[in-house]
């Protein structure tokens, strides 16, 4: 099946700074790629979606001005979360789709930020 | 707008034995996708089922098998010969096409007891 990777699979920063999460597909190209949040004990909440070469689309409530994304490839995204603070504290999961992949989207394996 | 509900956030079932998860959905489409996903402790989505609305027949994957009721809008998962690798979270989710955002319900931890 294809793969997606994420990069760091865990980040600290401190409260203030800015952290930047990739998401790549490996063996596709993603047409479609999209941005999850997951709080413990919760389920999977959509953030953005993004497609290569053109403007996320984000969800309702989600500050696009703190969690910028960036699909400049057909094969990487990236989510920066600016000013981090703790609330933003939380695991991160992307997930991919192409015309190859057919009907599934593929996750990657998430990524932890802790923002102290 | 489309929703995903699961009526049951904890269930367990001793090892071999059969259990059912519940599922249910609201959408006005008629051509859709239905999924149940696993995460386990790692945290890893991995698709354990899918269907096809357009398609009568229920899917099936090895020790997994779903109950797709399309006009009462249900979507079941049945796990048999329960293993203890099964121990995780369970996600019932929506999607209109691969290129669509995926609805996910709330979830059922399932727990597999030797």
């Amino acid at each position: 099946g294809a793969v997606v990777s994420q990069h760091p699979s865990r980040v600290i920063c401190k409260s203030g700074t800015s952290v930047k999460i990739e998401c790549r597909s490996l063996d596709f190209q993603a047409t479609t790629m999209f941005w999850y949040r997951q709080f413990p004990k919760q389920s999977l909440m959509l953030m953005a979606t993004s497609n290569e070469g053109s403007k996320a689309t984000y969800e309702q409530g989600v500050e696009k001005d703190k969690f910028l994304i960036n699909h400049a490839s057909l094969t990487l995204s990236t989510l920066t979360v600016t000013s981090a603070h703790p609330e933003d504290s939380s695991f991160y999961i992307c997930s991919a789709s192409s015309t190859r992949t057919g009907d599934e989207q593929y996750f990657g394996p998430g990524t932890r930020l802790t923002v102290t | 707008a489309q929703t995903v509900t699961q009526s049951q956030p904890e269930m367990s079932v001793q090892e071999a034995e059969t259990v059912t998860l519940s599922c249910t959905y609201d959408t006005s489409e008629n051509n859709y996708y239905l999924f149940w996903y696993k995460q386990p402790p790692s945290r890893q989505m991995i698709l354990v089922i899918r269907q096809e609305a357009y398609k009568q027949q229920n899917a099936t994957e090895n020790r997994f098998s779903v109950n797709f009721q399309k006009a009462a809008k249900s979507f079941s998962l049945k796990i048999s010969d329960s293993q203890l690798g099964d121990t995780a979270m369970y996600f019932c989710a929506f999607t209109r096409t691969s290129y669509d955002k995926v609805i996910f319900g709330p979830g059922t931890s399932l727990s597999v007891i030797p």
